[in-house]
């Protein structure tokens, strides 16, 4: 399966700063997607990245507020901007494998915001 | 109504009981069944990966969907302190967008 490598692993910030989470694949993959976890929430999507196109973004989530880009097939990043303690989270990007089964998972950027 | 719903736990066990986790879901369109494991600081595992209904077998590991019921279960075997983690089941109704449980925090002890 696919090996992700997500930076940075963690951070704090300060509110209304913004942050720029890394997500490198070691294999060329269609779609990369961004998850986010809250505590005692499930993971929730934030948005489907393909490369060559504009982020699709779920419900609630909203370009200007989480900007995404895909300049490769290996590479993604996710932008949390002007972030307010209510961003702190765990964000995770994952993948779809070649098979098409399950989806791997990056480490996650633990986020916190003071 | 929560489209996936898991009991949050925690669930504590001695090492070497057989435990249940289990999930229920409202959307009948869900085909993709999935379960994972994410430790401590770590992103999700993929543990199993049913699609439809019926069993699957890896190891300690048997997962099983009923979608009469819309309820799926994952069952360990002989449970490991390595087994504790949070376990998470995902569904889908095809081979992207996952909906996630909350997760069910398990405790294997000695």
């Amino acid at each position: 399966s696919a090996v992700i490598s997500q930076k940075p692993s963690r951070d704090i910030c300060q509110r209304g700063t913004s942050l720029t989470i890394q997500c490198q694949v070691d294999s060329q993959v269609t779609m990369m997607f961004w998850y986010r976890q809250q505590p005692g929430q499930s993971l929730t999507l934030i948005a489907t990245a393909n490369q060559g196109s504009e982020a699709t973004y779920e419900s609630g989530f909203v370009i200007d507020k989480f900007p995404i880009s895909r300049p490769n097939l290996t590479f993604s990043t996710l932008t949390v901007s002007n972030m307010s303690p209510e961003d702190s989270s765990i964000y995770l990007c994952s993948v779809e494998p070649a098979g098409g089964y399950g989806y791997t998972f990056g480490s996650g950027t633990r986020l916190t915001v003071v | 109504q929560k489209e996936v719903e898991q009991d949050p736990g925690p669930l504590s066990v001695p090492e070497g009981a057989i435990v249940s986790l289990n999930c229920t879901y409202s959307n009948s369109a869900f085909q993709y069944f999935m379960w994972y494991r994410q430790y401590s600081r770590k992103g999700p595992e993929l543990l199993m990966y049913t699609y439809s209904s019926g069993n699957k077998e890896d190891g300690r590991f048997t997962a099983q969907v009923d979608k009469s019921s819309k309820y799926i279960s994952l069952f360990i075997r002989d449970s490991q302190p390595s087994d504790s983690a949070t376990y998470l089941c995902a569904m889908s109704e095809n081979t992207d967008k996952l909906i996630f449980g909350t997760g069910t925090r398990l405790q294997v002890f000695p």
